[in-house]
């Protein structure tokens, strides 16, 4: 069946580093556009970052840019998201999810599935 | 950005009811909206797509309407397994999607 399993969480002390990965199974990964997506603790859904099915196009939330780098492998159907100069703020579960797009007379756009998450937490 | 809204924040309901929940955008996104549900401790899950398409597998009590600016979930009679939180998120502006503060859903 479709499915993501998210990895890398932990703890990370302020200015750290840490990459997550998202693995990919049951689909063809590289017709996807996949994205990262985080919820703090109590609190709603933030977009995190977006890359295409060739990887050729990134785009990032502006809380992120400059510090979060995604990436992906088709050849390993796997997402990446390196993390650099941590904050407190970035304390939350990260989810990833696939793109889906249908198009018609309206071209829409959707998350399904998404992963389980993997917790980040950032604390001295 | 594109900001949205939810309304109520949160609701108490007993099984059988009718439940609505209401999303806004901040300008119009057409009928660029999907409604998610997340329980405690997992990953948010797809219920209605492009404002009114029923994922597969999502019981029909489960519908959604709306275009513009306002949008509506309603569960037509919710059962156990409903209490949760409700998402609704724009895809009008993607990749730069966003997200409703949400609407939890309990037991009254």
């Amino acid at each position: 069946q479709v499915q993501l399993v998210e990895s890398g969480g932990g703890l990370v002390k302020p200015g750290g580093s840490l990459r997550l990965s998202c693995a990919a199974s049951g689909f063809t990964f590289s017709d996807y556009y996949m994205s990262w997506i985080r919820q703090a603790p109590g609190k709603g859904l933030e977009w995190v970052s977006y890359i295409s099915s060739s990887g050729s196009t990134i785009y990032y939330a502006d809380s992120v840019k400059g510090r979060f780098t995604i990436s992906r492998d088709n050849a390993k159907n796997s997402l990446y998201l390196q993390m650099n100069s941590l904050r407190a703020e970035d304390t939350a579960v990260y989810y990833c999810a696939r793109g889906v797009t249908i198009f018609g007379v309206v071209t829409s756009d959707w998350f399904d599935p998404w992963g389980q998450g993997t917790l980040v937490t950032v604390s001295s | 950005d594109i900001q949205m809204t939810q309304s109520p924040s949160s609701l108490s309901a007993s099984v059988g009811d009718r439940v609505t929940i209401t999303c806004r955008a901040s300008q119009s996104i057409s009928s660029y909206l999907n409604w998610y549900q997340q329980k405690p401790g997992k990953a948010p899950k797809l219920l209605i797509y492009a404002a009114s398409s029923l994922q597969s597998g999502v019981p029909s009590r489960f519908s959604g309407s709306g275009s513009g600016t306002d949008f509506t979930l309603t569960i037509s009679s919710l059962q156990p397994e409903d209490f949760a939180t409700y998402y609704c998120q724009q895809s009008y502006s993607t990749p730069r999607v966003t997200f409703g503060p949400g609407t939890k859903v309990d037991i009254k």
